[in-house]
């Protein structure tokens, strides 16, 4: 069965990076693209991006672009989002997700835990 | 950006009474929409896509309509698992974007 396992909660400081990971099984890997959608606490989703785990290709949010990096490592099937110059604002559960299909990209059928990461000093 | 707006916030509803959501977006999306669940504490649930889809395992009490910038999802009799917060999703021009949710609730 598919699944996508994600790293345990984080605190950070404000100006501090935080790398997720995302570790998928029962599904071929490169087949399917990831995205991490976040959460704020009490608040809706949002997308932060999209990577091909076919090729490394990336589309990020506006919002995020310069800020954010979205890896895959095909050896281990497993996505990393970092995110850097954290803010408390950055505060929320960080999912990963990943596409439907191979050809139908940005709807999400399999979605990780979620990882939440806080933000503070 | 495509924004996308739900109405209502908040539905009150009775088991067995008919939910009507609805999901409107500030330019034309086509067909690409999605619709999810997410119950406190859990992950999104993916329940329709391409607008009118239902996704594996969805019942047919869930239906999605609409194209370009109006949609809706239609719980035709709510259960009682069904009271949860809904939310769309727009995958136009390789972007996504979620409206900020309905949130169904018991009468």
């Amino acid at each position: 069965q598919v699944q996508l396992v994600q790293s345990g909660a984080e605190v950070k400081k404000p100006g501090a990076s935080v790398k997720v990971s995302c570790k998928a099984s029962g599904y071929t890997f490169t087949s399917y693209g990831i995205s991490w959608v976040r959460q704020a606490p009490g608040q809706g989703l949002e997308w932060m991006g999209w990577i091909s785990a076919y090729n490394g290709n990336t589309n990020y949010a506006q919002k995020l672009q310069g800020r954010v990096t979205m890896t895959t490592d095909t050896s281990t099937s497993t996505a990393y989002m970092e995110l850097r110059s954290l803010r408390s604002d950055d505060t929320a559960v960080y999912y990963c997700a990943r596409d439907l299909d191979t050809a139908m990209v940005l709807y999400f059928d399999y979605w990780g835990q979620g990882t939440l990461v806080t933000v503070s000093s | 950006e495509i924004v996308l707006t739900q109405s209502p916030a908040t539905l009150s509803l009775s088991p067995g009474e008919r939910a009507t959501l609805s999901c409107r977006a500030s330019q034309s999306v086509s067909s690409y929409l999605a619709w999810y669940q997410q119950k406190p504490g859990q992950a999104p649930r993916l329940l329709i896509y391409d607008a009118s889809n239902r996704a594996t395992g969805i019942p047919a009490r869930f239906s999605g309509s609409g194209s370009g910038t109006d949609f809706t999802l239609t719980i035709s009799s709510l259960e009682p698992e069904d009271f949860a917060v809904y939310y769309c999703q727009q995958r136009s021009n390789w972007r996504g974007t979620f409206g900020g949710g309905t949130k169904v609730e018991i009468k």
